[in-house]
């Protein structure tokens, strides 16, 4: 089955800075890739996602990017305000499939 | 719309004892799943059903157990409660598959058995 990976654990940055988190997927067939902001108590949303068929997806201060070749998509958050911080999780998935989720980065953003 | 609505929102069991957690969906979507959230390891799935009358097994089923009897309502039972079972758990729906579209995930109960 799928397996995914998310890199960092936690990460903390500053009110203003960028932050950036990593996830690796195995299955070459998966072609669907969301990312789920998950607030204290709250349950898990979707903030972005990126097809297979896109490198690239912004929207306002967040933007995903894909490699299909390596395998990795990524979570690019630039200005980041303190209601950023929350636990980000990455999913992979393919049509007719569930998604498999990353174990979560919890982002800390200091004012 | 109330989206994904699970019932309850918390609850406390002794070990042995069994309790159904239901979830309710007013979106007519086809999927929906049961997941647990334990700390640092993110979400795993335990059942989800791909339509009314349908259950299958997720990567962590055991001691789980779950009926789609109707479209809107999927039922997570736990026949004999164990400590290893305190989380909190998730149900989430999607209306073609969550490995292709967005899940709108309820709101969570939270779980403990003593």
């Amino acid at each position: 089955g799928e397996n995914v990976e998310q890199h960092p654990s936690t990460l903390s940055v500053q009110e203003g800075d960028s932050a950036v988190i990593k996830c690796t997927y195995s299955d070459s067939a998966s072609n669907y890739f969301p990312w789920y902001k998950q607030e204290l108590g709250k349950r898990p949303q979707l903030i972005i996602d990126i097809r297979s068929n896109v490198g690239e997806k912004k929207d306002q201060r967040i933007a995903v990017t894909l490699n299909k070749t390596a395998k990795h998509f990524s979570l690019h958050i630039t200005e980041t305000q303190p209601e950023d911080s929350a636990v980000y999780f990455c999913a992979a998935g393919r049509s007719g499939g569930k998604s498999t989720f990353g174990d979560g980065t919890t982002l800390t953003v200091k004012p | 719309n109330a989206g994904v609505t699970q019932t309850p929102k918390f609850r406390v069991l002794k070990t042995g004892q069994s309790m159904t957690l239901l979830c309710a969906q007013d979106m007519n979507h086809e999927y929906m799943y049961w997941y647990r959230q334990d700390p640092g390891m993110g979400l795993r799935l335990i059942h989800y059903s791909v339509g009314e009358g349908t259950t299958a097994k997720g990567e962590v089923p055991d001691g789980y157990n779950v009926s789609r009897l109707k479209k809107q309502n999927f039922l997570l039972g736990l026949e004999s409660a164990a400590p290893s079972q305190t989380s909190v758990y998730f149900c989430a729906s999607s209306p073609t598959g969550a490995g292709y579209t967005e899940a709108f995930f309820g709101q969570g109960t939270r779980l403990t058995v003593v």
